[in-house]
């Protein structure tokens, strides 16, 4: 019931394509979903979140599209660069004074120049 | 901000040995996390303290793992004994507790058990 499951396991774009990554919850008690950037050496670092209320957050070139009654949400990246290569990690966590995430299995993505 | 601070950066012991992470978080925060991230198993929250108070050590894998966070700008995480099979990097995180909690994750301590 606590898991996010994350799809792909890796994905490979071409630079200026658009890259899709998917993740999937049970849990209704989730009311906060993030999504974390982390490169290699490095951590996790907040990208963008979002809560149920909304259907779409963006931020730049990145989009969060949450989908409550499918109980989905996916991160894009529109016009990917070689820079955003890196693993992406979704998350989402309960109410509570701490806010405990649980995340995804995380998708490495590949920008080819 | 100097950011949440992890040290050792590397480290490398034999299999017995005691092993002992530290981290210290961001000043102000008082939610502390414990992360390991192995290829295998991705990224697992070992432990995490609310106002130094240890809150969930259910993912603590077993006896040998201990967590201590005796003050609001420091934490341990030690393993006794080490096993090889407790490679892996080790993440501390920090947030201030309330509606949207971002955390901030240190650089990490890569960990090598021979």
């Amino acid at each position: 019931q606590q898991q996010v499951k994350q799809s792909p396991q890796s994905l490979i774009v071409q630079k200026g394509g658009i890259s899709i990554i998917n993740c999937a919850y049970e849990n209704t008690a989730f009311d906060y979903f993030p999504w974390y950037q982390q490169f290699p050496g490095k951590g996790p670092a907040l990208l963008i979140a979002i809560r149920p209320d909304v259907s779409e957050k963006k931020e730049g070139r990145f989009t969060i599209s949450f989908n409550k009654s499918a109980k989905q949400f996916s991160l894009h990246i529109m016009d990917s660069q070689p820079g955003d290569s890196a693993t992406y990690f979704c998350a989402a966590s309960i109410p509570g004074s701490a806010r405990q995430l649980t995340f995804g299995s995380g998708t490495q993505l590949t920008v080819l120049p | 901000d100097a950011g949440v601070i992890q040290s050792p950066r590397h480290e490398v012991t034999e299999m017995g040995q005691e092993v002992t992470l530290r981290c210290k978080p961001i000043s102000g925060h008082n939610s502390l996390f414990w992360y390991r991230q192995t290829m295998m198993r991705g990224l697992e929250l070992l432990i995490y303290f609310n106002n130094n108070v240890p809150i969930d050590d259910s993912g603590m894998p077993e006896d040998r793992f201990s967590a201590k966070m005796p003050n609001a700008s420091f934490s341990t995480l030690k393993i006794q004994p080490s096993e090889p099979r407790d490679s892996a990097v080790y993440f501390c995180a920090s947030s201030l507790a309330g509606t949207s909690s971002t955390q901030y994750f240190g650089p990490g301590t890569r960990l090598t058990v021979l």
